[in-house]
């Protein structure tokens, strides 16, 4: 399965769009790509799911180029409660085991 | 619709012990996964139960094990307890595999904190 590499940490401004980008070169052809939201002492959160191009939910929009070697999570206007650990992962299709890199750390400033 | 419950929330138990942790899943959900989080290694896939068959393992001793119930409940047991078993336990259910469902979708419980002394 394809590796993830995301920065270990981000900090931003409340009001501000964030965007975490993801690497996954050996991406292959079934692959999705999913992220994740963990709070502290929490289960992670699904966010947001793609395959290519652009996928735009309530919560978030994902960027992915035509190779889809890398994706991006945008977060519109974080404000403090967004302040989370964010996960990129790459799903085979038909497979239903995560597995979770070492995330980004965001937090938000007031 | 309740989500993914987990019991107990914490347990305190001693080397050499052997525990047992529960999951129950949001219903109609017939998947459901385990997970390991530590600091130093992270948020690691233990198993993942469908239909009460193990459908697929991570890489751990044979000292973690789990089982599926007809009412897709959960458990999983540690037995002969180590010091670095101490970690969060975490379940997640799925609809993966029941068709026409976003795969890598999961839920997951609040998880069950289990430090080894």
């Amino acid at each position: 399965l394809a590796k993830t590499t995301q920065p270990i940490s981000m900090d931003s401004y409340e009001g501000q769009e964030v965007n975490i980008t993801c690497s996954h070169n050996n991406i292959a052809t079934n692959d999705y790509i999913t992220w994740y939201q963990q709070f502290p002492s929490q289960g992670p959160r699904f966010i947001i799911q793609g395959y290519k191009t652009k996928v735009t939910n309530e919560v978030a929009s994902l960027f992915i180029p035509a190779d889809r070697k890398s994706s991006t999570l945008s977060l519109p206007r974080v404000s403090l409660s967004d302040t989370a650990v964010y996960y990129c992962l790459v799903v085979r299709t038909g497979a239903n085991n995560l597995f979770f890199g070492t995330g980004t750390r965001l937090t938000v400033i007031p | 619709k309740a989500g993914v419950t987990q019991t107990p929330r914490y347990l305190i138990k001693t080397r050499g012990q052997q525990v047992t942790l529960s999951c129950s899943p949001i219903s109609g959900h017939r998947s459901v996964s385990w997970y390991q989080q530590t600091p130093g290694q992270g948020l690691q896939f233990l198993f993942e139960y469908f239909s009460e068959t193990q459908r697929n393992k991570g890489n751990f001793p044979g000292r973690f094990s789990g089982r599926q119930f007809s009412n897709s409940r959960s458990e999983m047991n540690v037995s002969t307890l180590e010091l670095g078993d101490s970690a969060l336990y975490l379940c997640a259910s799925s609809l993966y595999g029941q068709g026409g469902t976003t795969q890598g979708e999961q839920y997951f419980g609040p998880g069950t904190r289990l430090t080894v002394t």
